[in-house]
């Protein structure tokens, strides 16, 4: 089955930039999607597709991706942002269709 | 309102059955495409089903095929998750997911149930 791999924690100063890595043999076929869940709340979409931003997601939050590697980057961190961030995409095998979601990063703001 | 209610959630011995219901609202229902996604306790998050808008395409996860079977009744807006012979590591929050668009981004996510499995 597909694997997608992320560090498991990553730590920022206040106002300082911080890049997420997502890596996985699906992501050379499909864009990643990035979700932030805090403490008790159920995930909510930040960037789908190529970089794109729901409504109310702000916009310090960006997205990329190369080969194998997707990457969400947040630049001028708030204390607001701290939460696990995860990556999906979609994946296939023969006609069997399947999602797969990162292992998670913990992001901490200093 | 865009909204997904889940309910249904409880605790179960091993072996057992539980049936979750999730009530959409404020959206076309019969329009999208739904999944079923939980998270063990302290752990990530795990598609484990999936079914097209008209209920013609069902795909599950290896770890609950043949257990769980994922439905919806798109005249009460209504998606379901039969879990049968529940094991312990099925303990988890279970979310019903809508998805959206050709990245089948997961945009709008219910509070979640809980479904504890123990004797």
């Amino acid at each position: 089955s597909s694997e997608l791999t992320q560090d498991p924690a990553v730590s920022v100063a206040l106002g300082q930039t911080v890049r997420i890595t997502c890596q996985g043999d699906s992501l050379g076929r499909f864009y990643a999607n990035w979700y932030q869940q805090k403490p008790g709340q159920a995930p909510v979409l930040l960037i789908y597709g190529k970089n794109n931003r729901p409504s109310g997601i702000p916009d310090r939050f960006s997205g990329s991706s190369s080969g194998n590697t997707a990457s969400l980057t947040l630049t001028g961190a708030q204390a607001e942002d701290e939460a696990d961030y995860y990556c999906n995409s979609r994946d296939s095998s023969g006609n069997h269709l399947f999602y797969v979601f990162g292992t998670g990063t913990k992001v901490t703001v200093l | 309102e865009v909204q997904l209610v889940e309910s249904g959630g409880g605790l179960v011995q091993p072996g057992g059955s539980l049936r979750l219901s999730c009530a959409a609202s404020g959206f076309t229902f019969s329009n999208y495409e739904m999944n079923w996604v939980r998270q063990a306790p302290g752990m990530g998050l795990e598609w484990i089903s999936y079914i097209s808008s008209g209920g013609s395409s069902i795909y599950n996860a290896d770890s609950v095929k043949g257990r769980f079977t994922i439905s919806r009744d798109n005249a009460k807006n209504s998606l379901y998750l039969q879990m049968n012979s529940l094991r312990a590591e099925d303990t988890a929050v279970y979310y019903c997911v809508r998805i959206v668009g050709v990245h089948d981004a997961f945009d709008i996510w219910g509070q979640g149930t809980m479904v504890t499995v123990s004797s």
